[in-house]
């Protein structure tokens, strides 16, 4: 079946460190791949997306590339800042329809300046 | 344009009691999604709806846990008979369309507790 696998966390960074998150997924087909972050006692927003292999999903200064041959979409972050401390979940949608976004555990970034 | 809206927000039941909660989708969007939240374990999907119909409900547990999305009104994610293990926190999502490109917008959450 699908899943996602994330590194475990916490993640513990300085300001203005670089920061990566692994996310590597199982999938039939070709599914869609999201970033979706949960800050304190809210629910998930989406963070970025790409559809198909090799896009790159942007937003806020974070990247993930689409990489079919590896199978992963790796969060990155060039310089964090302690807003940007919070839960970040990889997701996978298949192209099978009728499915739901299926979730990885969910890395916790804590930032402190 | 409102987002996801949940209520309550937070529930506390006494073992073996019923719980309800509730989930109205943002304006225009026809599917529905819950899943559940426990500390360290993620996100785990339960239950897809689209109006009227349960399109995918291979996460939800197969006793005590129903789920609706009728025609007129919110959709319903009713637990019987409660258990301490059900205390979690559970998200709706809605989206436009079933289309696997399509982001799903989340409400804030039903944080259930059981005593």
């Amino acid at each position: 079946g699908n899943s996602v696998t994330q590194m475990e966390g916490p993640v513990t960074l300085s300001e203005e460190a670089f920061l990566t998150i692994n996310c590597t997924y199982t999938a039939t087909g070709y599914p869609s791949l999201f970033w979706y972050v949960q800050y304190p006692g809210e629910g998930l927003q989406l963070l970025l997306k790409a559809t198909k292999a090799d896009d790159k999903g942007s937003n806020k200064g974070f990247e993930a590339t689409y990489r079919k041959e590896t199978t992963s979409f790796h969060l990155e972050k060039g310089s964090v800042q302690v807003s940007d401390s919070a839960v970040y979940f990889c997701a996978l949608r298949s192209g099978q329809a009728g499915t739901a976004l299926i979730f990885g555990k969910g890395t916790t970034l804590s930032v402190s300046s | 344009n409102a987002g996801v809206m949940q209520n309550p927000r937070h529930l506390v039941r006494r073992r073996g009691q019923e719980a309800r909660l509730r989930c109205s989708p943002m304006k225009g969007h026809s599917h529905v999604y819950w899943y559940r939240q426990l500390p360290e374990e993620g996100l785990k999907f339960m239950v897809y709806l689209q109006k009227e119909n349960i399109i995918d409900e291979s996460g939800m547990p197969k006793e005590r846990f129903s789920a609706e999305f009728p025609k007129e009104g919110p959709s319903i994610l009713r637990i019987q008979q409660v258990v301490r293990g059900d205390s979690a926190a559970y998200f709706c999502a809605s989206s436009p369309s079933g289309r696997m490109t399509g982001e799903l917008f989340f409400g804030e959450g039903s944080r259930l507790t059981v005593l």
